[in-house]
């Protein structure tokens, strides 16, 4: 069975342009975390998906990020216009309602200059 | 003070020696505790959770958990290079059952 699978890997950008992220969760996971990790640090949430519905984005800067998950599987995760201090690797874990247990992408590592 | 608390490290064992990883969390009705490993550039990996008190292993990997002291461990024993990496304690909370709160990670070194 295939994994969390996101894309780019790798992007970078200079500050003020837009950047996407994409993510596809494992087939069947109700449940979709975008997640913020810098340098040292633990994740930190971004946005979190029941279905299609978000239903936990506190901790989403609404004024650049924004996010949907269509049909309740893909999600994609926007900036713009993106700035030097969103560089960090932007993770995708998706699990099972109901079930603690989440499974991590790959990361989109970002380097914003 | 954070959720969840970790010492980052970074922990030197040799090889062959247990490593033990720390981790307290701030709420007292916590009720599931997940270590993750992270490999320097790479996601992180489940590999071990833990609900009740006590101790749960699995393989050369042991979880601790002391409810009452709200703190949780990772064992592990006969250590080996390839155990080298980024530990997080994640936990979730209680009246969001899947919003995970992750400690800033312990980074262990396993020296040959």
């Amino acid at each position: 069975e295939a994994g969390v699978v996101q894309s780019p890997r790798y992007k970078i950008i200079e500050k003020k342009q837009p950047v996407a992220f994409w993510c596809n969760p494992i087939s069947g996971h109700n449940t979709l975390y975008w997640y913020r990790q810098n340098l040292g640090q633990g994740p930190e949430l971004l946005i979190r998906y029941e279905n299609e519905e978000a239903v936990d984005d506190s901790q989403l800067p609404k004024d650049r990020f924004s996010a949907e998950r269509l049909k309740g599987v893909d999600s994609t995760l926007k900036i713009q216009p993106a700035e030097l201090g969103d560089s960090a690797v932007y993770l995708c874990a998706s699990s099972l309602r109901g079930v603690n247990e989440a499974f991590f992408g790959q990361g989109t590592r970002l380097t914003v200059v | 003070q954070k959720e969840v608390e970790q010492n980052s490290g970074p922990l030197s064992v040799p090889e062959g020696a247990i490593a033990s990883l720390n981790c307290t969390y701030s709420d007292r009705v916590s009720q599931s505790f997940f270590w993750y490993r992270q490999y320097s550039g790479k996601s992180p990996e489940l590999i071990m959770s833990i609900y009740s008190n006590g101790d749960k292993e699995d393989g050369r990997f042991t979880a601790q958990l002391n409810k009452a002291s709200q703190y949780v461990s990772l064992l592990i024993r006969d250590s080996q290079p390839s155990d080298s990496a980024t530990y997080l304690c994640a936990v979730p909370t209680v009246s969001n059952f899947n919003k995970f709160y992750f400690g800033s990670g312990t980074k262990l070194n396993v020296k040959p």
